[in-house]
C-alpha cells in the first residue's frame, strides 16, 4: 500500500522562528489533507490540498502532486502551535493513510 | 455549533470485559469514521461507515465491532478478544468519501 513519511519526527522551535514540515508518499493520492492534534490530543483539519498552495493567517502549505510530496509552513511560531502535526493521502474507497505525525515544540 | 462528541474521555477496563464508547455527530455526515492512536504513533482506520446500517472493516479491525443505526450515531464496542485495547480512539466523519473530516476528542482506553 501507499506509504506516508513525514520529516523531521521532531522538531523544538523557539518562539518566533519559521519552520517546514514535510510529506512525501509514494503513490498517486486523490487528496491531501494537513491536521494539527494540540496537546489534549484534539485534531483540527488546517488545510485540504490536493494541489497547489493554499495560506491561512501565518500557516500555508504546498502540494506538488507529480512529485508526491506537501509541505506546511508556520511563520512566526508561537507556542500554541506546539502539538503533533499529521500529513494524511486519501487513496479513494473510504481510506485515509495518515502519516506518524512531526512533534512540535515551541518555547517561549 | 455543530460537531463531534465522544463519551467518555477516559474509560478503564478490567480484562475480559467489552466496553462501549460512543461518538455523536450533528453535522449531517453520512459518513463515519473510528480511528485508534498509540503512543507516538499515527492513526490506523479501525471501521469505517459510508451510510446508515452499512459499515466496513479497517486495517485493524479485528477485536471491534460497530453499527450504524442512525446517521448521527457510530459506537465501537472493544471486546475481550482485543488483546492490546490501551490507546487513544478517535471518531471522525466526513460529508463523503474524499475526507474533509471532523474529529471529535477522543476517549483513552485504559487496560486495568
Amino acid at each position: 500500500g501507499i506509504q506516508v513519511e513525514q520529516s523531521p519526527p521532531d522538531l523544538i522551535l523557539q518562539e518566533g522562528a519559521n519552520s517546514t514540515l514535510r510529506c512525501n508518499f509514494s503513490d498517486s493520492v486523490n487528496n491531501l489533507q494537513w491536521f494539527h492534534q494540540n496537546p489534549w490530543g484534539q485534531l483540527i483539519n488546517l488545510f485540504y490540498i490536493p494541489s497547489g498552495t493554499k495560506q491561512n493567517g501565518r500557516l500555508s502549505a504546498t502540494t506538488v502532486a507529480t512529485e508526491r510530496y506537501s509541505l506546511l509552513y508556520i511563520s512566526s511560531s508561537q507556542t500554541t502551535d506546539s502539538g503533533v502535526y499529521f500529513c494524511a493521502v486519501y487513496t479513494g474507497g473510504f481510506k485515509t493513510i495518515f502519516g506518524a505525525g512531526t512533534r512540535l515544540f515551541v518555547k517561549a | 455549533d455543530g460537531g463531534i462528541t465522544q463519551s467518555p474521555k477516559y474509560l478503564f477496563r478490567k480484562e475480559g470485559q467489552n466496553v462501549t464508547l460512543s461518538c455523536e455527530q450533528n453535522l449531517n455526515h453520512d459518513a463515519m469514521y473510528w480511528y485508534r492512536q498509540d503512543p507516538g504513533q499515527g492513526l490506523r482506520l479501525i471501521y469505517y461507515s459510508q451510510i446508515v446500517n452499512d459499515f466496513q472493516k479497517g486495517d485493524i479491525a479485528e477485536g471491534y465491532s460497530v453499527s450504524r443505526e442512525k446517521k448521527e450515531s457510530f459506537p465501537l464496542t472493544v471486546t475481550s478478544a482485543q488483546k492490546n485495547p490501551t490507546a487513544f480512539y478517535l471518531c471522525a466523519s466526513s460529508r463523503g468519501e474524499a475526507g474533509g473530516y471532523t474529529f471529535g476528542s477522543g476517549t483513552r482506553l485504559t487496560v486495568v
